[in-house]
C-alpha cells in the first residue's frame, strides 16, 4: 500500500523558513517522479514544485510564485522528498500535500499524502 | 500556462439525480502524437486529501464507481455522476497535465 507522510509544518513569521519532509513507503520511491501541492485555505489546489528520479536526472521544476524561494530535493537512501522553503510569505498559507506522479504522465498525480500545515503569519 | 476554468462554483442536487460538472482550457490539451487529453479529474471530500477520479479525461481510475464518467476533447470537458450518493458530497477539481499543471477552482457539491 502506497504512503506518504507529510511532516515540517507549523507557524512561522514572514521572511521565515521551513523544512517539509514526506516519507514514503509501499512503492519504489528512487524510481517515482514526485510533487508538492499546495491549498490555501478556502481554496483551490495549486501545483508548487516537482522532482523527477535520478535516473531521469533528478530534475527540478518550480511554479513561478514560489521559484527562487522554494526547493525540493529527495534522498531515495531514505525515502524521502523535502521541500526547503525560504523567505515565506503570508500567501504562502497553505496545506502542503506530497504527491506522487503517474507513469501514464508525470504531472497527473495519483497518491497524496495527508498534508501538513503551513502558516505564515506575523 | 494553461489555465482552467470550472462551473459551476456549487451545485445542490437530489439524491439518485444527475450531476454535471463543467471544465474548460485556454488552451487545447489534446496531444496529437498520441490522441489523448491531458485532463484529469479528482474528488476532495472535506479533512481529507484530493483523490484522482478519471484521467485522459475519460478512463476512470481502478476502483471508481460507474456512476462517475468525464467526457470532452481539446478544451471542453465535463464530469458527471449518473446517480449522486450521499458519499458523493465533495469538491470536483479537474487539472491539466499538458504542461505545467493548473487545476480548476473547484466545484463543491451538496444534496439538495
Amino acid at each position: 500500500e502506497v504512503q506518504l507522510v507529510e511532516s515540517g509544518g507549523g507557524l512561522v513569521k514572514p521572511g521565515g523558513s521551513l523544512r517539509l519532509s514526506c516519507e514514503a513507503s509501499g512503492f519504489i520511491f528512487s524510481g517515482a517522479w514526485m510533487s508538492w501541492v499546495r491549498q490555501a485555505p478556502g481554496k483551490g489546489l495549486e501545483w508548487v514544485g516537482r522532482i523527477k528520479s535520478k535516473s531521469d536526472g533528478e530534475t527540478t521544476e518550480y511554479a513561478a510564485p514560489v521559484k527562487g524561494r522554494f526547493t525540493v530535493s529527495r534522498d531515495d537512501s531514505k525515502n524521502t522528498l523535502s521541500l526547503q522553503m525560504n523567505s515565506l510569505k503570508t500567501e504562502d498559507t497553505a496545506v502542503y500535500y506530497c504527491t506522487t506522479g503517474s507513469v501514464l504522465s508525470g504531472f497527473l498525480f495519483d497518491y497524496w499524502g495527508q498534508g501538513t500545515l503551513v502558516s505564515v503569519s506575523s | 500556462d494553461i489555465v482552467m476554468t470550472q462551473s459551476p462554483d456549487s451545485l445542490a442536487v437530489s439524491l439518485g439525480e444527475r450531476a454535471t460538472i463543467n471544465c474548460k482550457s485556454s488552451q487545447s490539451v489534446l496531444y496529437s502524437s498520441n490522441n489523448k487529453n491531458y485532463l484529469a479529474w479528482y474528488q476532495q471530500k472535506p479533512g481529507q486529501p484530493p483523490k484522482l477520479l478519471i484521467y485522459w479525461a475519460s478512463t476512470r481510475e481502478s476502483g471508481v464507481p460507474e456512476r462517475f464518467s468525464g467526457s470532452g476533447s481539446g478544451t471542453d470537458f465535463t464530469l458527471t455522476i449518473s446517480s449522486l450518493q450521499a458519499e458523493d458530497v465533495a469538491v470536483y477539481s479537474c487539472q491539466q497535465h499538458y504542461t505545467t499543471p493548473h487545476f480548476g477552482q473547484g466545484t463543491k457539491v451538496e444534496i439538495k
